[in-house]
Formats: structure tokens, C-alpha cells, sequence
């Protein structure tokens, strides 16, 4: 079946270290992948996002990468710090409209 | 803040209620899309719009919920006959018709059932 996963349920990381959080999927058609940050009870943010035709995409501290031969993507975020503890998911824009969700990475940032 | 608004931002009530939720979008965004969020998971699509036109529902939008957006600016989601197991975050997200697919999402509305 069609699945967008998480290797990892939770990732504790020192304050100024960078991290990285995997996500594995597994329709090969999937063209574009989003990032969402979500803090506790509020909505997911929009980190980044990147589509099939690239492997590779920066933003401010943070880069996806896309490994389209194991279906597998990643958000690294650099030089972390307290405001990046969150629960992260990948998401799948599936062709036409909706979104499919992993079950996201909780980061949480130590001092 | 993203733009998109969702009210109100907790609902309490007991089983057997109707409950209604409103979303209003970024302005120009022509697509609007309701996902159900419950402890520890990630959002699940339920339906989506294009303007007026509501052009995809999940399965898992059974008969006792629908969703209106008459004049393709906000959007409203009805719970009829709640039940324990429809207690979730409902989100709220618009988009625009071009490209691809940047969901912008609300604050969602945190919906207990007693």
C-alpha cells in the first residue's frame, strides 16, 4: 500500500548541533514533498518542500534531501535551538490535492 | 500566523450533539481542505475544495459529517450526532490553484465529546 513513514518516533539533539530527520515512502510516482513543523497545539507550520525533479533543496538552516532510488527523504536543521523542539512529519502531495502524513519525529532540543 | 483561521479553537460537548466549525482561508486561495488530527498521528485528509466545488471526500468522512463552502471564501464542517471516537484536532488548510500543491494550515479546532 502507499505509506509515508518515519524511521525514528523521537530525536533528542545538544542545543547548536545539527539534526536530521528521515522519512522513508513508498509510491515511486509521489513528485513533491513538503516538511511541516507542529508545536503543540497549534496547526503545522511549512517548513520546505521539494519535488521529484530535484535532489536537493535549501532554506534558512535547514535542507531536504530526496533519494528518489530508495524512496527515501530527510530534513537537516543546523545549528538547532529550543524553538526548533517540535514534532516534524513529511508529507506526500499525492498527484491531485490531498496531503498524506507520516507520523512524525518529536525533537526536542537539550541544553 | 499563516493567514488561515479557524473557530473556535476548543469545542466541548457531549455525544449526541451537533457541532459546526468554521475555517476562513487566505484570501486568494482557491482550494480549501479539512484533515482530521488525533493524538500522536499525523493529519488524515477528509475533504477538499476548489472554490465552491467540493471535488474529493475520504472514507473516513462518514455520513454524519458534511462541509459546505457556498461562497467559495470560508468553509464550515458539521459533526452531527457526535461520538467519543470523533474527538480529534480538526485542521483547516488553503492552497492556491497553481503549481504545486503548498498547504498553508490553520490552528485547527481541538473538538472533545464527552
Amino acid at each position: 500500500g502507499e505509506s509515508v513513514g518515519l524511521h525514528l518516533p523521537t530525536l533528542s539533539v545538544q542545543e547548536g548541533d545539527n539534526s536530521i530527520i528521515n522519512c522513508a515512502y513508498s509510491n515511486s510516482a509521489s513528485d513533491y514533498f513538503i516538511w511541516y513543523k507542529q508545536e503543540s497545539g497549534k496547526g503545522p507550520q511549512f517548513i520546505i518542500d521539494i519535488r521529484s525533479n530535484m535532489d536537493k533543496r535549501q532554506g534558512q538552516r535547514v535542507t531536504v534531501l530526496l533519494n528518489k532510488t530508495v524512496k527515501h527523504l530527510s530534513l537537516q536543521i543546523a545549528a538547532t535551538q529550543p524553538g526548533d523542539s517540535a514534532v516534524y512529519f513529511c508529507a506526500e502531495n499525492k498527484g491531485a490535492q490531498k496531503l498524506v502524513f507520516g507520523q512524525g519525529t518529536r525533537l526536542t532540543i537539550n541544553p | 500566523d499563516t493567514g488561515v483561521s479557524q473557530d473556535p479553537r476548543h469545542k466541548i460537548t457531549k455525544r449526541g450533539q451537533n457541532v459546526t466549525f468554521r475555517c476562513d482561508p487566505i484570501s486568494e486561495h482557491n482550494r480549501l481542505y479539512w484533515y482530521r488530527q488525533t493524538l500522536g498521528q499525523g493529519p488524515e485528509f477528509l475533504t477538499y475544495f476548489q472554490n465552491e466545488a467540493q471535488l474529493e471526500k475520504s472514507r473516513l468522512l462518514s455520513d454524519r459529517f458534511s462541509a459546505e463552502r457556498p461562497k467559495g471564501s470560508f468553509s464550515t464542517l458539521e459533526i452531527q450526532r457526535t461520538e467519543q471516537g470523533d474527538s480529534a484536532m480538526y485542521l483547516c488548510a488553503s492552497s492556491q490553484v497553481s503549481g504545486y500543491n503548498e498547504q498553508f494550515f490553520g490552528p485547527g479546532t481541538r473538538l472533545t465529546v464527552l
